[in-house]
């Protein structure tokens, strides 16, 4: 198992564009977590799902984000009409279980201009 | 929503020095994890941690969950511990994490 992957690994866009962040859990890990870092602070949750149930949107910044786990592997997050306020690191994680150790990918920086 | 500080929030160390970085929170927590995020970005596993002791070569961990602290040691620290270290605990029945604010290390040769 080659850990969690993320693509792209950079994204730079301008304001008004759509961008789509995918995430591949490892194998098998029922939980997947999407997060937002900006510099100086730690992730800040946004959503996540257990297998393809999407279980909490509220934290979702605003109605221009959306995810989906179409069959419950891999998922993918999309920014609608971006913002230069948009501009951080995504972070996907998985773990096997509920309240189960998480594993990180690499993460999506994302620009906008 | 449960709150985690971590302190100090910075430190500056020489190489072989020992260090404590702490992390409280402020309720019952059911998962706790310390990371190490690297000067690209990537949190690396350190401790899967809810309550005890664990350790890992140079590192250690212990969480006394009902005193709502976890301190992470470093011993004999080497420049690649240079990076932000963050906690993360999560409670109630949905798990989700919450990360404290980090503890940035600068580790001099």
């Amino acid at each position: 198992d080659t850990g969690v992957s993320q693509d792209p690994r950079h994204k730079i866009t301008k304001r008004g564009q759509n961008v789509t962040f995918r995430c591949d859990p490892i194998s098998e890990h029922n939980r997947l977590y999407w997060y937002r870092q900006t510099l100086g602070q730690g992730p800040e949750f946004l959503t996540y799902f257990q297998n393809e149930a999407q279980l909490e949107k509220s934290r979702l910044l605003s109605d221009r984000f959306s995810a989906e786990r179409p069959k419950g592997s891999f998922s993918t997050l999309e920014i609608q009409r971006t913002e230069q306020g948009d501009s951080a690191m995504y972070l996907c994680a998985s773990s096997p279980n509920p309240g189960g150790e998480q594993y990180f990918g690499p993460g999506t920086r994302l620009t906008v201009t | 929503g449960i709150q985690v500080e971590q302190s100090p929030p910075d430190l500056i160390l020489q190489e072989g020095a020992n260090s404590t970085l702490r992390c409280n929170f402020s309720d019952s927590v059911n998962n706790l994890q310390w990371f190490h995020q690297n000067p690209w970005g990537q949190l690396i596993n350190l401790f899967y941690i809810p309550s005890g002791t664990k350790q890992n070569g140079r590192l250690s961990a212990t969480t006394v969950a009902t005193e709502r602290y976890s301190l992470l040691y470093i011993s004999s620290s080497q420049t690649t511990d240079s990076g932000v270290y963050f906690c993360a605990v999560g409670s109630g029945g949905s798990y989700i994490p919450t990360f404290g604010r980090g503890t940035s290390l600068i580790v001099h040769p």
